[in-house]
């Protein structure tokens, strides 16, 4: 099956840097990847859709200065969290599906990335 | 509009009982439905997916679910628990019209334990 892959699968940063996390579609290409947020026992949030060779589209309430996304290629997105606080630190997951005509294809999940903000 | 539900953040069972997650969707037109499973500090795999074609969905790991309309639901089942099995669970929806460009919308998730 297809695979998305993520890295790193973990990170520890201090407060006030920037740290950047990659997403990778290895075997499709991936003209939308999604970013997702997930606290500690809860579900996961959908933080921003990337767009290849497009802005971002961000859900309401995450701060697109803070979360930079960049999808320069079509199996690549980042994300950048930038000037990192404590309350950044989360685990981090990324997603895309593959384009497929005419129905729903599930979708691929990175590994996801651990964020500790120190 | 879409949403999923799933009735229980914890559910326990014993080694060698049947598991039962229950899930619960609203849609305004016919849905695409999954059962993912999360591991520790993992990302998500999916165990079964729902696309209007059989109603009784089989996925890996002896997980199957059934897709019943007239009762919103596609709730998980496992006729006999492993210890292995134990996990987060999320039931996710997509409807409409799908270019691949649309995110899933996930259930708040319920993390099954399994007893010895």
């Amino acid at each position: 099956g297809a695979v998305v892959s993520q890295h790193p699968s973990w990170v520890i940063c201090k407060s006030g840097t920037s740290v950047k996390i990659e997403c990778r579609s290895l075997d499709f290409q991936a003209t939308t990847m999604f970013w997702y947020r997930q606290f500690p026992k809860q579900s996961l949030m959908l933080m921003a859709t990337s767009n290849e060779g497009s802005k971002a589209t961000y859900e309401q309430g995450v701060e697109k200065d803070k979360f930079l996304i960049n999808h320069a290629s079509l199996t690549l997105s980042t994300l950048t969290v930038t000037s990192a606080h404590p309350e950044d630190s989360s685990f981090y997951i990324c997603s895309a599906r593959p384009p497929r005509q005419g129905s729903s294809t599930e979708a691929f999940f990175g590994q996801g990335t651990r964020l500790t903000v120190v | 509009a879409q949403s999923v539900t799933q009735l229980g953040s914890h559910v326990s069972v014993s080694e060698g009982a049947l598991v039962l997650l229950r899930c619960n969707y609203s849609s305004s037109v016919p849905p695409y439905l999954f059962w993912y499973v999360q591991y520790p500090n993992q990302g998500l795999q999916l165990l079964l997916k729902y696309t209007s074609a059989a109603t009784l969905v089989k996925g890996i790991n002896g997980f199957e679910a059934e897709f019943k309309k007239s009762e919103t639901s596609f709730h998980l089942t496992k006729p006999s628990a492993h210890m292995s099995d134990a996990a987060e669970y999320f039931c996710v929806v997509i409807a409409g019209m799908d270019t691949g460009r649309r995110a899933l919308t996930f259930g708040s998730g319920t993390r099954l334990q399994v007893q010895p």
